[in-house]
């Protein structure tokens, strides 16, 4: 696996607690993702980073922000967590954006309750 | 909205048969990537084809793009059950990548 780190891998949490996801890369990648995944839906994306404090939203990006203080981190906050946002959420870097490849960590099985 | 649709949605095949799956995106394109999920895993890239390509092989993966059509194949020869897994193709654009919502393939020994 390219070297991304996901954390918690797992987490339980209670409705309208705020919760950050975070990505954590060794590859030096410009780009980063955060994308969540739901049964029929296939990768949403919620928001990207194209550099040191570089975001932009995604398709699916309301009641979620985050961060990117540095090349390596980029940190997914729901800053109050509902049940439709029970899901999995994958981060993925990509050297090249569209243009070539992109490499995911292994998820965050997210359950809001 | 979802750039990429794959086709079918699901496909049971026996060990040895090829498999094929489709994929069709709506707008223009660097390139169509082909990523492969095991349950409980993340992505992993297969294949990329660029828009000015027609075909592309990898092993026993053949890839094919019709930018006409706005659309792709991906096969796979002589599957294994080692394959068994959901496919996703995914529209290269611009800085972003929008993904199909997959065909879960299973391939039964």
């Amino acid at each position: 696996d390219a070297g991304i780190t996901q954390s918690p891998r797992h987490k339980v949490t209670e409705t309208g607690t705020p919760v950050t996801l975070r990505c954590h890369q060794t590859e030096n990648h410009r780009y980063m993702y955060w994308y969540r995944q739901d049964p029929g839906h296939g990768l949403r994306l919620i928001h990207y980073s194209y550099g040191v404090k570089d975001t932009d939203k995604g398709e699916v990006s309301d009641g979620y922000s985050v961060s990117r203080s540095k090349t390596e981190d980029f940190l997914l906050t729901l800053e109050s967590a509902t049940s439709s946002q029970t899901s999995v959420y994958f981060c993925a870097i990509s050297e090249g954006a569209g243009r070539t490849e992109a490499f995911f960590g292994q998820g965050t099985r997210l359950t809001v309750v | 909205s979802q750039q990429g649709e794959e086709d079918p949605q699901a496909l049971s095949i026996q060990e040895g048969e090829n498999a094929t799956m489709n994929c069709s995106y709506k707008t223009s394109i660097n390139n169509l990537q082909w990523y492969r999920q095991n349950s409980g895993r993340g992505l992993v890239h297969l294949i990329l084809i660029r828009s000015n390509e027609r075909e592309k092989h990898s092993g026993r993966l053949r890839v094919t793009l019709d930018t006409s059509k706005k659309s792709s194949s991906l096969l796979i020869t002589a599957s294994r059950a080692a394959d068994t897994a959901s496919y996703f193709c995914a529209g290269g654009s611009g800085q972003n990548f929008v993904f199909g919502p997959g065909t879960r393939l299973s391939v039964l020994p």
